[in-house]
């Protein structure tokens, strides 16, 4: 079955304690990306990634880092986790940068 | 920057009814592409329809279909015969490179 899954889906951590957030597609898809969704913002964009080795920085990209070494992963870091980062994280997946996106089921992040 | 304006936090329709969403976008470029997702309760993210700027006639998926006007860069959705499991969040989205969401309308369906 082609998807894109997440790992954890949830995850309750404390200030300050580094964390990563999992992501791998099925699909053979170039392109990945990070989002975060709050209450009345929609979502923004955090990273995303044309291809291996290659990251750029999406909106709200401040206090995060990602990597692509391999196709197929895109994880997320949160170095230092902060209170503000409380948030629902989505991966998505597509083909090229013109297609559409295919997302991961989320991960709620809750930071004390 | 492309910006995404979604100006209907909620919507309501009745059960069979016909409803619109709007949505508006800002670019000074000519090719890019339009989506509509839809995030029910479980918080998935689905794919509704797409619409590419290119093309003039506008994007159909069974009772879901979009009226594009490319001039007034207005982009919204029709969803016909309206069923209780439409109910849910639904967002716009543009995108060329990167992908820009709009703050979404929460969509309550009446029985």
């Amino acid at each position: 079955e082609a998807q894109v899954t997440q790992n954890p889906r949830y995850l309750i951590t404390v200030t300050g304690k580094k964390l990563t957030v999992t992501c791998s597609q099925n699909m053979n898809h170039e392109y990945m990306s990070w989002y975060r969704q709050d209450p009345g913002l929609g979502l923004r964009q955090i990273y995303y990634s044309m291809n291996v080795e290659v990251t750029d920085k999406g909106d709200v990209p401040e206090g995060y880092k990602v990597s692509r070494k391999e196709k197929r992963n895109f994880p997320l870091i949160l170095e230092s986790p902060s209170p503000n980062q409380t948030s629902l994280y989505f991966c998505a997946s597509s083909f090229r940068d013109d297609y559409e996106q295919y997302f991961g089921p989320g991960t709620r992040l809750t930071v004390t | 920057a492309q910006t995404v304006t979604q100006s209907q936090p909620e919507m309501s329709v009745q059960e069979a009814e016909t409803v619109t969403l709007s949505c508006t976008y800002d670019t000074s470029e000519s090719d890019y592409y339009l989506f509509w997702y839809k995030q029910p309760p479980s918080r998935q993210m689905i794919l509704v329809i797409r619409q590419e700027a290119y093309k003039q006639q506008n994007a159909t998926e069974n009772r879901f279909s979009v009226n594009f006007q490319k001039a007034a860069k207005s982009f919204s959705l029709k969803i016909s015969d309206s069923q209780l499991g439409d109910a849910a969040m639904y967002f716009c989205a543009y995108r060329r490179n990167d992908m820009r969401f709009g703050a979404g309308t929460r969509l309550t369906v009446k029985p």
